[in-house]
């Protein structure tokens, strides 16, 4: 596609409930990030794939999340038990290449807004 | 571990005067340094880098930044600024050695040029 597509753009979930938030990123990009947006700050790194390979998880801030990419493109971040803390904007990116020198430009789609009530 | 910080919440300009939005980073290797702009409910958007070489790099839209390895800084700059500049700006950091390395934002500048 032309860029980095999310779904839904706006969720709104019942504490307790289980969420599945979608990204679709440009063709052919190998990596593929998940970032986590609060209300007023940065984005926080949450994980990594490299085709279809988790790398690095080390930003899921507990076990109720949970992110896959089982055929190397399309991604999907679940996050189980919802809580109002998790609520915030998720953003995926991705990059054509692996990490190295050249792998210097992630392109963003415009974010799923989680609201847990 | 590897951070950036914005020192400024918001800065306030001028249309037409020249805007600088700061930034400094810590990284334990050498950086790899970026610029993001973020508008109202959009994805964050590629500014511009710095990778290796020249200190100064240019990038989209009229914007340039000066990597200053001394004071650890990537300072944002525009000689005359546009209202259509207004919006939120994130300065990104991440260590150049090894290979995969994650990207590390800063919490973000918000721009407002007044017309």
């Amino acid at each position: 596609g032309a860029g980095v597509s999310q779904s839904p753009r706006y969720k709104v979930a019942k504490r307790g409930q289980d969420v599945a938030l979608r990204c679709d990123p440009i063709s052919g990009h190998v990596s593929l990030f998940w970032y986590q947006q609060a209300l007023g700050q940065g984005p926080e790194f949450l994980t990594y794939f490299q085709n279809e390979a988790q790398l690095d998880k080390s930003g899921l801030p507990s076990d109720r999340f949970f992110a896959e990419r089982p055929e190397g493109s399309v991604s999907t971040l679940k996050i189980q038990r919802t809580q109002q803390e998790d609520s915030a904007v998720y953003l995926c990116a991705s990059s054509p290449r692996t990490g190295g020198a050249t792998n210097e430009k992630l392109f963003f789609g415009s974010g799923t807004q989680l609201s847990v009530l | 571990a590897q951070s950036v910080a914005q020192p400024e919440d918001q800065v306030n300009v001028a249309e037409g005067n020249p805007l600088t939005v700061k930034c400094t980073y810590s990284v334990s290797g050498n950086p790899y340094l970026f610029w993001y702009v973020q508008y109202p409910n959009r994805g964050l958007q590629f500014l511009l880098k710095y990778i290796t070489g020249d200190n100064l790099v240019k990038g989209s839209y009229g914007f340039e930044a000066e990597f200053n390895k001394s004071q650890t800084s990537f300072h944002l700059k525009k000689p005359s600024a546009l209202v259509s500049d207004s919006a939120l700006y994130f300065c990104a950091v991440r260590d150049s050695s090894g290979g995969y390395q994650k990207v590390t934002f800063g919490t973000g500048t918000k721009l407002q040029v007044i017309p």
